[in-house]
């Protein structure tokens, strides 16, 4: 059973723009949600993570907005750079953060 | 700090071989996780081993999958016999242990096994 949907399969943004990659999630007891990103021939790498404590949590060009109500959270990346061209997995787990359930992925390119 | 190494990189077989996957974690990481991550798929866990306790194998096929982790380092993931499903990416991936949110897993580049 899917527990985290992730949403689009795939992304084309211009340079510049912003990206947007949603989340969302059936089990209330998750609490920790990060977003991993991971290149052709590499594994995932932890980009970012939020706890449901707050709704928005940045860094740098990556900000995670958080609803806790709706079961939902989403990774907006700022001035998209053709580098951030990669696959970005959104995940959840509970109690601690070894239990990850993620989502299926999105590919994101970035056209200069 | 090097990161998690895994080996081999690619693994070519013929279905009912057995293939086995090697994995050492970060210096100083007592958790110790193998995914399997399918094609257009997040990763999925696989066996999760607290120093060399395998804590969590619920999604471990056991009936043709097992792992071990000797004196808490290095790692070995076998299959035997491989069948056409089993071909995917196979990630280790490690972490401190510490227990709670600041617990992050690094993740090594994986193996990418084909089944023929």
């Amino acid at each position: 059973q899917q527990q985290v949907k992730q949403s689009p399969q795939s992304l084309i943004v211009q340079k510049g723009g912003i990206s947007i990659i949603n989340c969302a999630y059936e089990n209330t007891a998750f609490d920790y949600f990060p977003w991993y990103q991971q290149f052709p021939g590499k594994g995932p790498a932890l980009l970012i993570a939020i706890r449901p404590d707050v709704s928005e949590k940045k860094e740098g060009r990556f900000t995670i907005s958080f609803n806790k109500s709706a079961k939902q959270f989403s990774l907006h990346i700022m001035d998209s750079q053709p580098g951030d061209s990669a696959t970005y997995f959104c995940a959840a787990s509970t109690g601690s953060a070894r239990q990850l359930t993620f989502g299926s992925g999105t590919q994101l390119t970035v056209l200069p | 700090e090097a990161g998690v190494v895994q080996s081999p990189r690619y693994k070519i077989i013929e279905k009912k071989q057995p293939v086995a996957f090697w994995c050492n974690p970060i210096s100083g990481h007592n958790t110790l996780y193998w995914y399997r991550q399918n094609l257009g798929q997040g990763p999925e866990l696989l066996i999760r081993y607290e120093n060399e306790e395998a804590v969590d194998d619920s999604q471990l096929p056991k009936d043709r999958f097992s792992a071990e982790r000797l004196k808490g380092v290095d790692s070995t993931l076998k299959i035997q016999p491989a069948e056409l499903g089993d071909s995917a990416v196979y990630l280790c991936a490690s972490s401190l242990g510490a227990g709670g949110h600041t617990d992050t897993q690094y993740f090594g580049p994986g193996t990418r096994l084909t089944v023929l």
